[in-house]
């Protein structure tokens, strides 16, 4: 059974800092991983995706991909209450049904100001 | 990024009664949608895979004829919950096809409780 494995957390940090949420993956067909944000209440919002081994970054965001590992990771820098939200980690296949994206249950995170 | 809405955002009503959620795309076409479904505390579902112009894709252990798809237009798919009971209470998302392999924009989501 194909399946995204996080901490549920909660993750707190102190503002300024680094967050580093972690996520890992039992499908070795997954190529295309995305992290989400979501707010209580919301709907996810796309933070990030990335295909390639190795660092992708944007902003404040870090997106890590180990395929050997089955590893992928978010760094947030410069952690700001705003970012206090359950980040969800999603896998799916490049080519495949766009719907075939298989979600983490999400890890909390809370900065703490 | 691409804007979807959904309809409406929270609805109550009593069990056995059948509750209809639309899902936009606003500012693009969409020939394929998708339906999840989120339990409190729990991860994303994908219920059903909505294609315009044809009948839904339906994921394993979810009844299609509970959970009636229509994509009758490029902008627009709904969710049908028929005989909803308390136990369908959930939050239902909607999300469509962004540019990229897999990304995917989801709508505002619909908070369905069943009395």
């Amino acid at each position: 059974q194909k399946e995204v494995e996080q901490n549920s957390g909660p993750l707190s940090v102190p503002e300024g800092a680094i967050a580093s949420l972690n996520c890992t993956y039992s499908d070795r067909g997954s190529q295309s991983f995305f992290w989400y944000r979501q707010y209580s209440g919301k709907s996810p919002e796309l933070i990030m995706f990335i295909y390639s081994n190795g660092d992708k970054e944007d902003g404040r965001f870090t997106a890590q991909l180990n395929k050997a590992s089955q590893y992928v990771s978010l760094l947030i820098r410069d952690s700001q209450p705003s970012d206090s939200a359950t980040y969800l980690c999603a896998g799916g296949l490049i080519g495949g049904s766009q719907g075939n994206l298989i979600f983490g249950k999400g890890t909390k995170l809370s900065v703490k100001p | 990024g691409a804007v979807v809405s959904q309809h409406p955002s929270w609805v109550i009503c009593k069990s056995g009664t059948s509750v209809k959620i639309e899902c936009r795309s606003l500012d693009f076409q969409a020939t394929t949608m998708f339906w999840y479904r989120q339990f409190p505390k729990q991860s994303l579902m994908l219920m059903a895979t909505s294609n315009e112009g044809s009948k839904a894709t339906y994921e394993q252990g979810v009844e299609k004829d509970k959970f009636l798809i229509n994509h009758a237009s490029l902008t627009l798919s709904t969710l049908t919950v028929t005989s909803a009971h308390p136990e369908d209470s959930s939050f239902y998302i909607c999300s469509a096809p962004g540019r990229g392999a897999g990304v995917q924009f989801f709508g505002p989501g619909t908070r369905l409780t069943v009395l």
